[in-house]
């Protein structure tokens, strides 16, 4: 069984440009989550989603970023107008439907902003 | 909100020694579970090991274990026989067992294996 898969795994973008971040979850995991990573520190929860629908996105930034995870098809995580300080790892998680099962992760991408 | 704290940016353990990775956490809630993940310098995210704030019993994976204190909010790694491949990035995450499943996690500590 294919792992969560997150593409690009590196993204470089200049400031003012729009990033958008793939993630493909375990096959048959309804919900999907994203942290992000700044250096040094721990992951942070921006949004959590299941199918069409945003649950909680109480630790993503009101402006810029959205996500959506549609019908068919990845989890996109988009930043628009990216700044300095979007760099940073993002990773997705998953898991299954069934309530309080471990969130199995993607291995990141990596975000850099010139 | 709940919080994690680790109070252990680094720390270091000769290879076959044992290493204890503190963690306290804070919250209100009495159902939960805590969680222990590895990031080495792959920067994957592995699950080493979890823990049902219910149970009583502390969980083991092969040569980890958790010193789980409930009363004192404190969920403490201990790896044992420590290996070169163990050196990576520990972190230790809360998660609510009601609705917001999202993952709270610590600032990490860095674990290095000396051959």
């Amino acid at each position: 069984n294919a792992g969560v898969m997150q593409n690009p795994r590196h993204l470089v973008r200049r400031r003012g440009q729009e990033a958008r971040l793939r993630c493909s979850p375990v096959k048959g995991h309804s919900h999907v989550y994203w942290y992000r990573q700044l250096p040094e520190e721990g992951l942070k929860f921006m949004v959590y989603l299941q199918k069409e629908n945003i649950i909680d996105e109480s630790g993503m930034p009101k402006e810029r970023f959205s996500a959506e995870f549609p019908k068919e098809g990845p989890s996109i995580l988009r930043i628009q107008q990216v700044v300095r300080g979007d760099s940073a790892a993002y990773f997705c998680a998953s898991s299954p439907e069934q309530p309080n099962q471990p969130q199995h992760f993607g291995d990141g991408t990596r975000l850099s902003i010139l | 909100a709940q919080t994690v704290t680790q109070s252990q940016p680094e720390m270091s353990v000769q290879e076959a020694e044992t290493v204890t990775l503190s963690c306290t956490y804070d919250t209100s809630e009495s159902d939960y579970y805590l969680f222990w993940y590895k990031q080495p310098p792959s920067r994957q995210m592995i699950l080493v090991i979890r823990q049902e704030a219910y149970k009583q019993q502390n969980a083991t994976e092969n040569r980890f274990s958790v010193n789980f204190q409930k009363a004192a909010k404190s969920f403490s790694l201990k790896i044992s026989d420590s290996q070169l491949g163990d050196a990576a990035m520990y972190f230790c995450a809360y998660y609510s067992a009601g609705s917001a499943r999202q993952l709270t996690f610590g600032s990490g500590t860095q674990l290095t294996v000396l051959p």
